[in-house]
């Protein structure tokens, strides 16, 4: 079965800062990779999917990149805000979808 | 553009009693999925239908649970009898291409508490 790892759980930053969140995956059999954030008391918000065949995706001041070989992709967020915070979830599809666990990500003002 | 819906937002009832939620599609998706969100097992697919027929349903915890999709428009998810076990936050969420290519779509999702 497809295991979705989300590194770290929680992460803490100041404004302005660039920063990386990680997302590795054990079967890289999948058809594609998409990231969503959630706010608190909410649904899940989707930013960006990466096809299979793609390396990254871009959207504003997101930038996501896989690499089916190794299992991983990773989400770069520019220029961090504090209406950034919130939980960050990838999640992979196969013969159906995986979701990781989550980063919390707080920016701090 | 109207999102997903799911109603209720909330839902409270005691163990033992029927629960009903509901699902409003994003118009013109064919597929979609129910979803159950806790602490301790994160976001887990229960099921999910293409064009109304369900495809795979291997996450629906047992029997008690059951989902219907009788038109593109509406779908539910019902638990008979419910368990205090069953608490959960409980997500819709459409897309236009199955598993294979199209962003999901979420609802708000609806808070079950069972007592």
């Amino acid at each position: 079965k497809q295991e979705v790892t989300q590194i770290p759980a929680a992460l803490s930053v100041p404004e302005g800062e660039n920063l990386v969140l990680n997302c590795s995956f054990t079967d890289s059999a999948i058809y594609n990779l998409q990231w969503f954030r959630q706010d608190p008391g909410k649904g899940l918000t989707s930013l960006l999917l990466i096809q299979s065949s793609q390396r990254e995706q871009t959207s504003g001041r997101l930038n996501a990149s896989l690499d089916k070989s190794s299992g991983r992709s990773t989400l770069y967020i520019a220029a961090s805000q504090p209406g950034d915070s919130a939980t960050y979830l990838c999640a992979v599809s196969g013969n159906q979808f995986y979701f990781g666990t989550g980063t919390s990500l707080t920016v701090i003002p | 553009d109207a999102g997903v819906i799911q109603s209720p937002r909330h839902e409270v009832t005691e163990m033992g009693q029927e629960v009903t939620l509901r699902c409003k599609p994003i118009s013109g998706h064919n597929s979609l999925f129910w979803y159950r969100q806790t602490m301790m097992r994160g976001l887990e697919l229960l099921i999910y239908f293409n064009n109304n027929v369900p495809i795979d349903d291997s996450g629906m915890p047992e029997d008690r649970f059951s989902a219907k999709m009788p038109n593109a428009s509406f779908s539910t998810l019902k638990i008979q009898p419910s368990e205090p076990r069953d608490s959960a936050v409980y997500f819709c969420a459409s897309s236009g291409e199955g598993v294979r290519g199209q962003p999901q779509h979420f609802g708000d999702g609806t808070r079950l508490s069972i007592l």
